[in-house]
């Protein structure tokens, strides 16, 4: 069954606390995205990585947050410090190359206190 | 200006309704075109692709595209109550993959 899967599904933390996201890919897609949904803003493309290589993370506050792929079948967001206003759910998404659809994890839903 | 863009809604439809949802997108270097569904508290799933002008049917989903006016739309024909969802129109350039905010539709009974 080829899925993304997060971890973990839902983290509370306190403000000023560093908080790590995983990612694990569907084996074989050689693009990720890290995205944020709230209400207001709707889905943020944060980061996406091609090949392991980071294309794009100009929507990624980069004083706090920071993405990473060590390898093909891992994706790390890490925040530190985090903030209240971090809370979201974060989504990780994955696809396979060409123009192909992304298929997406369950989310990582994060509420910082 | 959003790369790409939504009608805000929420839109409300009766059971057994066309319900028509639309995205604009700003690059005209866009390359393939997606809707995603999703449920409250779930993830997007994707419901349609479609990649060259004109229609795409699928069951009760058409999904309609006019890249000279850089327009995608999506018609759900017969809705029902378990259509009700929010639906994310996506844009793909050379694998950057854009959402729109999403309409968030309610199809009463």
């Amino acid at each position: 069954d080829a899925r993304v899967t997060q971890t973990p599904r839902h983290k509370v933390t306190e403000m000023g606390q560093e908080v790590t996201m995983r990612c694990q890919p569907i084996l074989g897609h050689n693009t990720v995205f890290w995205y944020r949904q709230t209400m207001m803003q709707g889905l943020e493309l944060l980061a996406y990585f091609r090949n392991r290589a980071p294309l794009d993370d100009s929507g990624m506050p980069k004083d706090r947050f920071s993405a990473e792929m060590p390898d093909a079948t891992l994706a790390t967001l890490k925040i530190q410090p985090s903030e209240p206003r971090d809370s979201a759910v974060y989504f990780c998404a994955s696809l396979v190359g060409g123009q192909a659809e992304a298929f997406f994890g369950q989310g990582t839903r994060l509420t910082v206190v | 200006q959003k790369e790409v863009e939504q009608n805000s809604g929420p839109l409300s439809v009766p059971e057994g309704a066309i319900a028509s949802l639309n995205c604009t997108y700003s690059d005209r270097g866009s390359q393939s075109f997606f809707w995603y569904r999703q449920y409250s508290g779930k993830s997007p799933e994707l419901i349609m692709s479609i990649y060259s002008n004109g229609d795409k049917e699928d069951g009760r989903f058409t999904a309609q595209l006019n890249k000279a006016s850089q327009y995608v739309s999506l018609l759900i024909r017969d809705s029902q109550p378990s259509d009700s969802a929010t639906y994310l129109c996506a844009v793909n350039k050379n694998n950057d993959m854009r959402f729109g905010a999403g309409t968030r539709l309610t199809v009463k009974p």
